[in-house]
């Protein structure tokens, strides 16, 4: 079975300053995995995928990601983070033919 | 497209009520699956279905709860009677398959407290 794990509940960052939010998973088979955001009061908003071939990922808002598949990570990245970046972060897997599943989430907080 | 459209959005009900909630997936996904939000928990599949059939129940909690979907671009969640510890919020997805590359879009979910 396929599993996600943020191992940060909360990620502090200045504003300008490059951010991190972490995420490692395990799967059976070949990974697919997902970003999705989550601003207060709403739905989760898809952000970025990995697509096979792509080490490095590129999605919405200037965010990244970042394969690796020796440390089994998908670490989302930006290079300069914004006040409005503040939202709660879920990092999924599938394996084929299944639903995502999700991790526990990270919030991050961007301070001005 | 409207995108994944969920009522209502708030719910606020007694202890032993009957609670519904309502979801129409985007047109011509096969797939729709119903999410529980708690900070306890965070995000926990409860059900799914593909082309209106259920697929796996196995994470609806108890048999307080249940969910249907009648036609293709129709489901509800009920959970008769309901008790404090439901209050979370749910969220309905849909998505055009479960393989691979594609992403599941989520509706603005329904906040729901039992008092």
């Amino acid at each position: 079975a396929q599993s996600v794990a943020q191992p940060e509940d909360q990620v502090n960052v200045a504003e300008g300053n490059p951010l991190t939010v972490k995420c490692t998973y395990s799967v059976s088979g070949n990974p697919y995995l997902f970003w999705y955001v989550q601003y207060p009061n709403r739905g989760l908003q898809f952000l970025l995928k990995y697509i096979t071939g792509d080490n490095l990922v590129k999605g919405s808002y200037g965010f990244e990601a970042e394969f690796n598949k020796s440390q089994t990570s998908f670490h989302l990245k930006k290079p300069s983070a914004l006040v409005s970046d503040s939202a709660l972060y879920f990092c999924a897997v599938r394996d084929d033919w299944t639903p995502l599943v999700f991790g526990k989430g990270t919030r991050l907080s961007v301070i001005a | 497209d409207a995108g994944v459209i969920q009522s209502p959005r708030h719910e606020v009900t007694e202890m032993g009520q009957e609670v519904t909630l309502r979801c129409k997936p985007i047109s011509g996904h096969d797939y729709l699956f119903w999410y529980r939000q708690t900070m306890m928990r965070g995000l926990e599949l409860l059900i799914y279905f593909n082309n209106n059939v259920p697929i796996d129940d196995s994470g609806m909690p108890e048999d307080r709860f249940s969910a249907k979907m009648p036609n293709a671009s129709f489901s509800t969640l009920k959970i008769q009677p309901s008790e404090p510890r439901d209050s979370a919020v749910y969220f309905c997805a849909s998505s055009l398959k479960i393989q691979g590359t594609y992403e599941q879009y989520f509706g603005p979910g329904t906040r729901l407290t039992v008092t």
